[in-house]
């Protein structure tokens, strides 16, 4: 079965610093991996995804994420963190094959200022 | 917008009610998913209908039901509902179900957040 675990449930940087979210997931076959953001009060929306062709995935909003297979492990970052960046992110995986997804329990990044 | 349309956004309701959550996918899209949303257990997979059947079922308690009608729209039903039900709920759309060749991109409402009192 797949699993995702998503280190630390609040992540605290200041307005201009490296942003960085950890995920490692559990796949007993190549998996996909996604990063999804929802600000307050509103749903999810993709950030990036991997599909297994380049390990590292540039998504929206200056957001970029590293596959790191040895490591199971696809964490996401940002060179430096805008205000705007605040909310929570999920990191989810899903198996080729597979139609759902299997979301960690989040991490809400305040930024301050 | 996603394109992913839920209804109602904010429900309240007493213990031992009956609600249903509605949703529309994306046009084009005939997967919908639903997910449930608390503090403690986080995003859980719920159900999944493709082209009106059902798909994958996850954590969906006896008291919960879903349909996805033919012009595949879906209504999530919560009956007998407890305190424990108060969440949000979110429907996801997708284009077709088990894409071998690429990842199964899900879109997301904006959620139905259920509140028992």
């Amino acid at each position: 079965a797949q699993s995702v675990t998503q280190l630390g449930s609040h992540v605290s940087v200041s307005e201009g610093a490296l942003v960085l979210l950890r995920c490692n997931y559990s796949s007993s076959v190549p998996p996909y991996l996604f990063w999804y953001v929802q600000y307050p009060n509103q749903g999810l929306q993709l950030l990036l995804k991997y599909t297994s062709a380049a390990t590292l995935v540039k998504g929206i909003n200056g957001f970029e994420a590293e596959f790191k297979k040895s490591e199971t492990s696809f964490h996401l970052t940002k060179p430096s963190a805008h205000m705007s960046d605040a909310a929570e992110y999920f990191c989810a995986v899903s198996e080729a094959g597979a139609d759902g997804l299997t979301f960690g329990k989040g991490t809400h990044l305040i930024i301050q200022p | 917008d996603s394109g992913v349309t839920q209804t109602p956004k904010h429900l309240i309701t007493a213990t031992g009610q009956r609600v249903t959550l509605r949703c529309s996918p994306r046009s084009g899209d005939l997967s919908v998913y639903w997910y449930q949303q608390s503090l403690d257990q986080g995003l859980q997979f719920l159900i999944q209908y493709y082209n009106g059947e059902e798909r994958a079922k996850g954590n969906i308690l006896e008291r919960f039901s879903a349909q996805q009608f033919p012009d595949l729209h879906s209504e999530l039903n919560l009956s007998s509902l407890e305190l424990g039900d108060s969440a949000l709920y979110f429907c996801a759309s997708s284009p077709i179900p088990g894409q071998a060749s690429g990842a199964n991109v899900l879109t997301f409402g904006a959620g139905s957040r259920l509140t028992v009192l």
